[in-house]
């Protein structure tokens, strides 16, 4: 299995409030990748990063933000947290891109009341 | 612009039966990659399976076989002779572009129930 994991694994949080979560990864893959998961929608790409500093923005940006300071940690922050953004958080890598097989972590379900 | 559909949202068959989870895709560029994933009911993605759209060969693993046809824009998935541990949500995707940094986008999933 590849060494992704996620922190939190579950998290409660007030509308408003700042959220971080974190992907650690040991397999120095030089892409990450944050999804959410909900249902009827399948995965949606929020960010990626395809190197440290070196990020871009996927399907559903808006509202999110991430950083890259290290090979291994891709932190993904919602400024002011919101209900629609409650959802199952997912962080993936690749070696090689979008275009090749990505490992997925074990998912953070986030919940915003 | 890019776009997945896997039209069934949910099929139950009984075990040993075979089953076909369907994914149509919608691309203008010649070159792009497919690929289905699984997700059990403990929650982790899987890969199954990455396919470019040069290659057409159908492939076969075990009890799992892939058909794709870009003349029908499809990318099958065959299970067959299928166990309860088979039992999932399986997702199908598409990239595309030479780019590393090219955007992949999932279809809805199916999620498939194998009674015993």
């Amino acid at each position: 299995d590849a060494g992704i994991t996620q922190s939190p694994r579950h998290k409660v949080t007030e509308t408003g409030t700042p959220v971080t979560l974190r992907c650690h990864q040991t397999e120095n893959h030089r892409y990450m990748y944050w999804y959410r998961q909900d249902p009827g929608h399948g995965l949606r790409l929020i960010h990626y990063s395809y190197g440290v500093k070196d990020t871009d923005k996927g399907e559903v940006s808006d509202g999110y933000s991430v950083s890259r300071s290290k090979t291994e940690d891709f932190l993904l922050t919602l400024e002011s947290a919101t209900s629609s953004q409650t959802s199952v958080y997912f962080c993936a890598i690749s070696e090689r891109g979008q275009n090749y097989e990505q490992y997925f972590g074990p998912g953070t379900r986030l919940t915003v009341t | 612009a890019q776009k997945v559909t896997q039209a069934q949202t949910e099929i139950s068959v009984v075990e040993k039966e075979d089953v076909t989870l369907d994914c149509v895709y919608e691309t203008r560029d010649t070159t792009y990659y497919l690929f289905w994933y699984k997700q059990p009911p403990s929650g982790e993605l899987v890969f199954l399976i990455r396919r470019n759209s040069f290659d057409e060969q159908n492939e076969i693993s075990g009890r799992y076989s892939w058909n794709f046809q870009k003349s029908t824009s499809s990318f099958n998935f065959t299970i067959t002779a299928s166990q309860v541990v088979d039992s999932a949500v399986y997702f199908c995707a598409l990239s595309e572009g030479y780019s590393s940094a090219s955007k992949i986008i999932f279809g809805s999933g199916t999620r498939l129930s194998i009674r015993p």
